[in-house]
C-alpha cells in the first residue's frame, strides 16, 4: 500500500489563527479525503480532496474554514481556519489506490490543540 | 443518512480466546465493508475488507458479511494482548465510507 505522511504530526496553536496541515502520498493515489477524529469518538469526513478542482464537503463543514488543496496526484493540503478550542482534534488523510476497491489508507494523522 | 452501529464496549476476553465484533448497517445498497484497528493514539489501520456475502479469512481474523440482515463481524481466533484496540467498522458505496463508533477491545493476559 502506498506510504502516507502528514506534516505536522502536532502542534499547539491559539485561538484565531490558521494552521495548514499537509499530506503526501509516495505514489500516485486516483482519491484523498480528509477526516476529523474528536477525542474519543469516531471518524467525520470533511472533505474528498479533488485533483485540479475544488473539494466536495460533507454536510457542517465549509470551505471558508476548511480550505483544501490537491494540485496533484500525491499531494493535499487542509487548513484549519481562525480557529477555535472546539477545532481541537486529530486530523487525518487517507488515500484509495488504483485498483484497490474502496480501500482507504490513512496517514499517521495530524494533532491539534487550540488555546 | 447512512449510519453503521456498533457496540462501543469494552469487550474483554481472555488471552486465547474468540473475539466477536459485530456492526450494522442501515444503507441496504452498500458494496463494500471494512474493519479497521486503531490503537490508541494512531491512526486506524486496514485489516479486513469484504465484498460478497458469506466469509472471509485471513491468518487469525475472519470477517463474515450478511447483506439480508445487513450486518457484518469480524471473529479474531487465539486473541493476544496486542489485539487490545479499538476496531472501526467502515461500510462503503461510490468511494465513501461511513464509520462505526468504534468497539473496544480488551484481551486480557
Amino acid at each position: 500500500s502506498a506510504v502516507i505522511s502528514q506534516k505536522p504530526s502536532r502542534d499547539i496553536c491559539q485561538r484565531g489563527t490558521s494552521l495548514t496541515i499537509q499530506c503526501q502520498v509516495d505514489s500516485q493515489v486516483t482519491m484523498m479525503f480528509w477526516y476529523r477524529q474528536q477525542p474519543g469518538q469516531s471518524l467525520t469526513l470533511i472533505a474528498t480532496a479533488n485533483q485540479g478542482s475544488e473539494a466536495t464537503y460533507e454536510s457542517g463543514f465549509v470551505i471558508d474554514k476548511f480550505p483544501i488543496s490537491r494540485p496533484n496526484l500525491t499531494f493535499s493540503t487542509l487548513t484549519v481556519s481562525n480557529m477555535s478550542p472546539e477545532d481541537s482534534s486529530i486530523y487525518l488523510c487517507s488515500v484509495v489506490s488504483s485498483g484497490r476497491k474502496d480501500e482507504q489508507f490513512f496517514g499517521p494523522g495530524t494533532r491539534l490543540t487550540v488555546l | 443518512q447512512k449510519e453503521v452501529e456498533q457496540n462501543s464496549g469494552p469487550l474483554s476476553v481472555p488471552e486465547g480466546a474468540i473475539a466477536s465484533l459485530n456492526c450494522t448497517y442501515s444503507d441496504r445498497v452498500s458494496q463494500s465493508f471494512f474493519w479497521y484497528r486503531q490503537y490508541s493514539g494512531k491512526s486506524p489501520e486496514l485489516i479486513m475488507s469484504i465484498y460478497s456475502n458469506g466469509d472471509k479469512e485471513d491468518g487469525r481474523f475472519t470477517a463474515q458479511l450478511n447483506k439480508a440482515s445487513q450486518y457484518v463481524s469480524l471473529l479474531i481466533r487465539d486473541s493476544q494482548p496486542s489485539d487490545s484496540a479499538t476496531y472501526l467498522c467502515a461500510v462503503g458505496g461510490g468511494n465513501m465510507l461511513t464509520f462505526g463508533g468504534g468497539t473496544r477491545l480488551m484481551v486480557k493476559p
